[in-house]
């Protein structure tokens, strides 16, 4: 069954550092996007990202963020200067339209230090 | 405004119980769907179902089962005889009809299963 892949599962960051969160979604989907979920808290929608642009993004997505889909394959969120909040689980997720099959990765743990 | 509302923060039951986790969904949409994911102590979100909002029919999948009921914008979810791993966190979520649209969950009903 294809899959979400998500690398690496776990990064550990010094604070003001900047990290870059790798996927790489089913290859058939047109829609991309990241989630974090903080420990112990619900999941949280950050960006939205269709046809090379971003299509919606929530309150988090400040300007710390950043999405690129760099070559046909990966979707990466990029994290400037981190913060001890930005400590969380991210994963990425595909769909291939709107309410269809959003499929999770296994999630990255980020934690800053 | 998109919301869905778990209120059961954490639920325990006895294996082989019946436990029912509630959730209620707030929309201006017409047309929306509705999701429950499961995430073990693994971290990974694992999808359960799927319902948009034209099919008010039940579902059943073995233990699970599934009642959405749109006068009350209620899409409960009942696992039958319950089982230890059952014990999960288990997330209800809403999309709306738009392309890409963000996936909104709510905040998680943590179940425990004892044998």
């Amino acid at each position: 069954e294809p899959e979400v892949t998500q690398t690496p599962s776990h990064q550990v960051t010094q604070m003001g550092q900047e990290v870059i969160l790798r996927c790489v979604p089913i290859s058939n989907h047109l829609y991309f996007y990241w989630y974090r979920q903080i420990l112990g808290q619900k999941v949280e929608f950050l960006v939205s990202f269709y046809n090379n642009e971003i299509s919606e993004k929530s309150e988090i997505f400040d300007d710390q963020f950043s999405v690129e889909r760099p070559d046909g394959s990966n979707f990466t969120l990029k994290i400037r200067s981190t913060k001890l909040e930005d400590s969380a689980m991210y994963f990425c997720a595909s769909s291939e339209g709107q309410g269809v099959g959003y499929t999770f990765g296994s999630g990255t743990r980020l934690t800053v230090v | 405004a998109q919301k869905v509302t778990q209120a059961q923060t954490e639920i325990s039951v006895v294996e082989k119980e019946d436990v029912t986790l509630d959730c209620v969904y707030e929309t201006r949409d017409t047309t929306y769907y509705l999701f429950w994911y499961k995430q073990p102590p693994s971290g990974e979100l694992v999808f359960l179902i799927r319902r948009n909002s034209f099919d008010e029919q039940n579902e059943i999948s073995g233990r699970y089962s599934w009642n959405f009921q749109k006068s009350t914008s209620s899409f409960n979810f009942t696992i039958t005889a319950s089982q230890v791993v059952d014990s999960a966190v288990y997330f209800c979520a809403l999309s709306g009809n738009q392309a890409g649209t963000a996936l909104i969950f709510g905040k998680g009903t943590t179940l425990s299963v004892s044998s």
